[in-house]
């Protein structure tokens, strides 16, 4: 399967401090998004990064790519209460039947007032 | 932009009943996904539908499942016979470009189904 993994399944820190989850996949992927749920709630995108690309920001989130290890970082910065949420990876990647579409499995945030 | 709307946004039925979900994409969206999220199989794809037309149902977990999509702004997944396992949160997303375009997914908020 090409789901993602997250890591850490749980995160719980403090208002203020940075908080990072990582994303590991399987096999080549031509981009890799992330996004949130909060609770009781749908999906949002927050960030798209390219196969091409190693690093981007969007606010206060940092996203890194490290294809050769098949792996992502999300660094949220200076995190809030309101950034309590579960945050998923998702993978496009091609396979011999077609182009797959991934999510993986989440990261719990806990973040602490 | 009223984003993605799915109805009903609870629903509680008793086994062996009917289920049917609605979901109205994104005006201007050519793509609809429908998955289903439960705690130990994470988010599933169920279908995915491209200009109407179903693409990939190989989601799908059983004949009791069925989805359609008649017209660009609206889709429905059904569930006959329901059964107790079906439990879960289903969500429809829609986006341009279909499945592997560099556009998000946008979603709705699901609806939380509960087979008595």
């Amino acid at each position: 399967s090409q789901q993602g993994e997250e890591d850490p399944q749980a995160l719980s820190i403090q208002e203020g401090e940075n908080a990072t989850m990582n994303c590991s996949y399987k096999t080549s992927i031509n981009n890799l998004q992330w996004y949130r749920q909060n609770s009781g709630r749908g999906l949002v995108h927050l960030i798209l990064i390219r196969s091409n690309e190693r690093e981007k920001h969007s606010g206060r989130l940092r996203v890194t790519l490290d294809t050769s290890k098949k792996s992502s970082s999300l660094l949220i910065t200076a995190s809030r209460a309101a950034d309590t949420a579960s945050y998923f990876c998702a993978t496009d990647a091609s396979t011999n039947t077609g182009n797959q579409f991934y999510f993986g499995t989440g990261t719990s945030l806990t973040v602490i007032p | 932009d009223a984003g993605v709307i799915q109805s009903p946004r609870h629903e509680v039925t008793e086994m062996g009943q009917e289920v049917t979900l609605r979901c109205k994409p994104i005006s201007g969206h050519n793509s609809l996904f429908w998955y289903r999220q439960t705690m130990m199989r994470g988010l599933e794809l169920l279908i995915y539908f491209n200009n109407n037309v179903p693409i990939d149902d190989s989601g799908m977990p059983e004949d009791r499942f069925s989805a359609k999509m008649p017209n660009a702004s609206f889709s429905t997944l059904k569930i006959q016979p329901s059964e107790p396992r079906d439990s879960a949160v289903y969500f429809c997303a829609s986006t341009m470009g279909g499945r592997t375009s560099n556009q998000p997914q946008h979603f709705g908020d699901g609806t939380r189904l509960s087979i008595l």
